[in-house]
């Protein structure tokens, strides 16, 4: 059981938004800033947002996160068939001092 | 720009060993955390570790003292050793890094396929 809280799953057609929540509590995402990570099958995973809201250089702009609270999301707009992929946030936990990821939603795009 | 390297057999009981090679940049800089991060087959993330360049480390409660993570400046690398493995430490084991004061991993390495036997 993972401490942060995600769907198993998440699906929308091409061009749709679709958004991945997270959830988790005040010795988490509510203290601490709240990572998104893009992994496909076989394949390391990828740097996707940062600091809750934060796009690194070479992720599109359709692709947003926001905070508020113990949760977090992870919008992905004008979805396309290249979106289809497993997507996991991260925080720190203050109380097990340690990172925590959620379980993971696999994204996909019918 | 992290590359993990080690056995990819490992046999119940014994020890489990790992080594992430930093081909840019220095392991010395002192604004990168550097952690290891593993993911069971068909599962989820889960945190191992992170060590400073001081060599201060700290680890997931959950591993109940079994993991130790080094760093070797010199070979510009860091290691992971986890003992007394099982069957459910079989998994794709990833190096990465952070940078100091926030909670991101960027890079990832490509991972590593441990399997217990």
């Amino acid at each position: 059981q993972s401490v942060l809280t995600q769907p198993p799953s998440a699906s929308g057609t091409p061009g749709e938004r679709v958004t991945i929540s997270c959830s988790g509590g005040n010795s988490n995402i509510e203290r601490n800033d709240v990572s998104w990570y893009q992994q496909f099958p076989g394949t390391a995973p990828k740097l996707l947002i940062y600091r809750n809201n934060q796009r690194p250089s070479g992720v599109p702009d359709r692709i947003s996160g926001s905070k508020s609270g113990t949760a977090a999301s992870l919008a992905v707009s004008g979805l396309r068939s290249e979106d289809e992929a497993h997507y996991y946030c991260a925080t720190w936990d203050d109380s097990l001092s340690g990172w925590v990821f959620g379980g993971g939603t696999e994204l996909t795009v019918l | 720009q992290l590359q993990e390297s080690g056995p990819g057999l490992v046999k119940s009981s014994e020890t489990l060993s790992l080594t992430c090679t930093v081909s840019r940049g220095s392991i010395s800089r002192r604004d990168f955390y550097w952690a290891w991060i593993r993911q069971p087959p068909g599962k989820g993330l889960e945190w191992i570790g992170s060590i400073y360049e001081s060599g201060f480390a700290y680890y997931n409660l959950s591993f109940k003292g079994r993991v130790t993570i080094s760093v070797d400046k010199s070979k510009n690398q860091f290691s992971l050793r986890l003992n007394s493995v099982t069957a459910a430490d079989m998994a794709v084991y990833y190096c990465a890094r952070g940078p100091r004061g926030h909670y991101e991993f960027d890079p990832w390495g490509q991972g590593t396929l441990v399997t217990v036997s």
